[in-house]
């Protein structure tokens, strides 16, 4: 699986949008970006996840350059309960390996500040 | 979603004693579960994938004979750290993967060890 690159901390005030960059430049044409976040102290979840085409949900948005080599994702209006460990994983898509194993980097402390 | 529990949540234990950790799918039948360990202010590491029937694979590093996978069932796994140490004193993951129009890989609430 790819490696990706990500900044260690971002700061957010509470209500803004939070953008957390992540750079993926040795991606692969079968390889998708998924989102994980962990909540200190809990077990990660599932944020997000793409290929090529920008994706929203409930959660966030994922925009994904069109050479695919970087990608963002945002968090529209951002509170207290998004401070959190943003992970960006790079990975071929799950239902062509035999298993579905997770890769976690460094990640991106993002604090939402009052 | 799928919901995954862990116990304990917490556990404390003496250097040289055995503890398990049970890792639990509520709402779905998981034929592999993953097992992560993650020291302080640092990322997840995948450990071992535990496969329901037959033996765990493990990453790596990982001592098999150290840290016992049994997956016994579609809906529990569980890690047994043997001989505890201070080192292995970690916060330990366990996960599961549900297909729902993408594939989602499902977290346990983790499990705080800590060897005295």
């Amino acid at each position: 699986d790819a490696k990706t690159t990500q900044p260690t901390s971002m700061d957010c005030a509470e209500g803004r949008a939070a953008n957390l960059p992540c750079n993926h430049s040795t991606i692969s044409g079968n390889e998708y970006v998924y989102w994980y976040r962990q909540i200190h102290s809990q077990g990660p979840q599932y944020i997000i996840h793409g290929l090529k085409n920008n994706e929203t949900n409930e959660m966030a948005s994922l925009i994904i350059t069109e050479d695919r080599k970087s990608s963002t994702l945002i968090l529209p209006h951002a509170t207290l309960r998004d401070t959190a460990v943003y992970y960006c994983i790079v990975r071929v898509d799950p239902r062509e390996t035999s298993g579905s194993r997770l890769t976690f980097g460094e990640g991106t402390q993002l604090t939402v500040n009052p | 979603g799928a919901v995954v529990s862990q116990h304990p949540s917490r556990v404390i234990c003496k250097s040289g004693t055995s503890v398990k950790i049970e890792c639990r799918s509520l709402d779905f039948q998981a034929t592999t579960m993953f097992w992560y360990r993650q020291f302080p202010k640092k990322s997840l590491m995948l450990m071992a994938t535990s496969n329901e029937g037959s033996k765990a694979t493990y990453e790596q590093g990982v001592e098999k004979d150290k840290f016992l996978i049994n997956h016994a069932s579609l809906t529990l796994s569980t890690l047994t750290v043997t001989s505890a140490h201070p080192e292995d004193s970690s916060f330990y993951i366990c996960s599961l993967t549900k297909w729902g129009g993408g594939e989602e890989q499902y977290f346990g609430p983790g499990t705080r060890l800590t060897v005295t």
